[in-house]
């Protein structure tokens, strides 16, 4: 059963577009929910969060929206850029929980076209 | 501050071996996890340690086992290896509820 959902398991956006990459999940108690990036045989890199008390949360070029009605939120990037292309986890808790708790989706692709 | 560090970062092995691996958490960061990514899966949880103990572990057979030391760098060890774990090792600690990962040990067995 998995509660964290990446339905896309890859996405190509043209150079300088926007880069939609979304993610449900099924626990109405998550209340944080994080974006990581990851290179081929690298960690996954933290991007950004949210908690659930938000929105919206934006950092540069990286938006995450969050529908708790809806459980779902997305990932917007803008300007899409080359360098963006990885493999996109999302992330799902509850506030002040183990990592054992800390549900991760099985992570989109993006491919970012010059 | 230096970020999670882990070693080594590849590494080959053959069937039946074991294996032990080395993390450094954040300074500062007390607790240590590990996961495994395998190609096409997400990231599963192996173990989590704190203060030397081990606090929760995911659904991996005994095989796979961990332990923590005074200073929070952790390793993992990795008994009679199966192909099955060849896979990406990651550590990781946690600040709040956000995770920072280390890059990596790339395990692949023989």
């Amino acid at each position: 059963d998995q509660q964290v959902k990446q339905n896309s398991p890859s996405l190509s956006v043209q150079e300088g577009r926007i880069s939609i990459l979304n993610c449900d999940y099924t626990n109405s108690m998550f209340d944080y929910f994080l974006w990581y990036k990851k290179y081929p045989a690298e960690g996954p890199t933290f991007l950004i969060s949210i908690s659930s008390i938000k929105d919206k949360n934006e950092d540069g070029r990286f938006t995450v929206f969050l529908n708790k009605s809806a459980k779902h939120l997305s990932l917007h990037i803008v300007p899409s850029q080359p360098g963006d292309s990885a493999v996109y986890f999302c992330a799902a808790s509850t506030t002040k929980t183990s990592y054992d708790k800390v549900i991760f989706g099985p992570g989109t692709s993006l491919s970012v076209i010059p | 501050k230096a970020g999670v560090t882990q070693t080594p970062r590849y590494l080959i092995k053959t069937r039946g071996q074991q294996v032990t691996l080395s993390c450094s958490p954040i300074s500062g960061h007390r607790s240590v996890s590990w996961y495994q990514q395998t190609p096409g899966q997400g990231l599963q949880f192996l173990f989590e340690y704190f203060s030397e103990t081990q606090r929760n572990k995911g659904n991996f057979p005994g095989r796979f086992s961990g332990r923590q030391f005074s200073n929070s760098r952790s390793e993992m060890n990795v008994s009679t290896l199966e192909l099955g774990d060849s896979a990406l090792y990651l550590c990781a600690s946690k600040s709040g509820n956000t995770i920072y990962f280390g890059e990596g040990s790339w395990l692949t067995v023989v």
